[in-house]
């Protein structure tokens, strides 16, 4: 079952823009990670928010996260287009931390 | 490059046989996770292991079995293939527990014919 659900499944946008993915989840957690993977490739972590943290940078990433609502949201500012891949929202379930469970995704593609 | 190390990079069988992929974690990382990519889809949590031992169960099919050997590399055996365990194989690291991110292998992919 998956524990966080990416919204929108896919994203087309031009170069420049900023990019905006959400992530829901269903229960308690201790963080949340957000991961890029290029078509076919291995994923790549990015960025991870710990459950007492409400926004992160790194570059032109910015994650911010609501713990009350259950989300999160990755935020690509001025896009490339190596920007373009799948990101992926990750969290660990609360109650056994040993497992990460991943979302279903956002396909970002960036038209030049 | 991740450091994490996984072979066969392609793997082509027939139903009803038996693989072994093989993942050599980074340098030092003792838990290992084993995760399973269909097309188009998002990654389903098989299973995970720190320093040799059984950590977290995920939706693993009974058919499915992983362990991590001493040297903490690790093992995913897949017997009587089905067609639909056609996917991409991934085993990723971490320093310890799932408090650390997550470093991938470039994956396994698996194709059964």
């Amino acid at each position: 079952s998956q524990q966080g659900e990416e919204d929108p499944q896919a994203l087309s946008i031009q170069e420049g823009e900023n990019a905006t993915m959400n992530c829901s989840y269903k229960t308690s957690i201790n963080n949340l990670q957000w991961y890029r993977q290029n078509s076919g490739r291995g994923l790549v972590h990015l960025i991870l928010i710990r459950s007492n943290e409400r926004e992160k940078h790194s570059g032109r990433l910015r994650v911010t996260l609501d713990t009350s609502k259950k989300s999160s949201s990755l935020l690509i500012t001025a896009s490339r287009a190596a920007d373009t891949a799948s990101y992926f929202c990750a969290t660990d379930l609360g109650s056994s931390a040993s497992k990460i469970i991943f979302g279903s995704g956002t396909r970002l593609s960036i038209r030049p | 490059d991740s450091g994490v190390t996984q072979t066969p990079k392609h793997l082509i069988t027939a139903t009803g046989q038996r693989v072994t992929l093989r993942c050599s974690p980074r340098s030092g990382d003792l838990s290992v996770y084993w995760y399973q990519q269909s097309l188009d889809q998002g990654l389903q949590f098989l299973i995970q292991y720190y320093n040799g031992e059984e950590r977290a169960k995920g939706n693993i099919l009974e058919r499915f079995s992983a362990q991590q050997f001493p040297d903490l590399h690790s093992e995913l055996n897949l017997s009587s293939l089905e067609l639909g365990d056609s996917a991409l194989y991934f085993c990723a690291s971490s320093a310890q527990g799932s408090y650390e991110k997550l470093f991938f292998g470039s994956g396994t992919q698996l194709s059964v014919l």
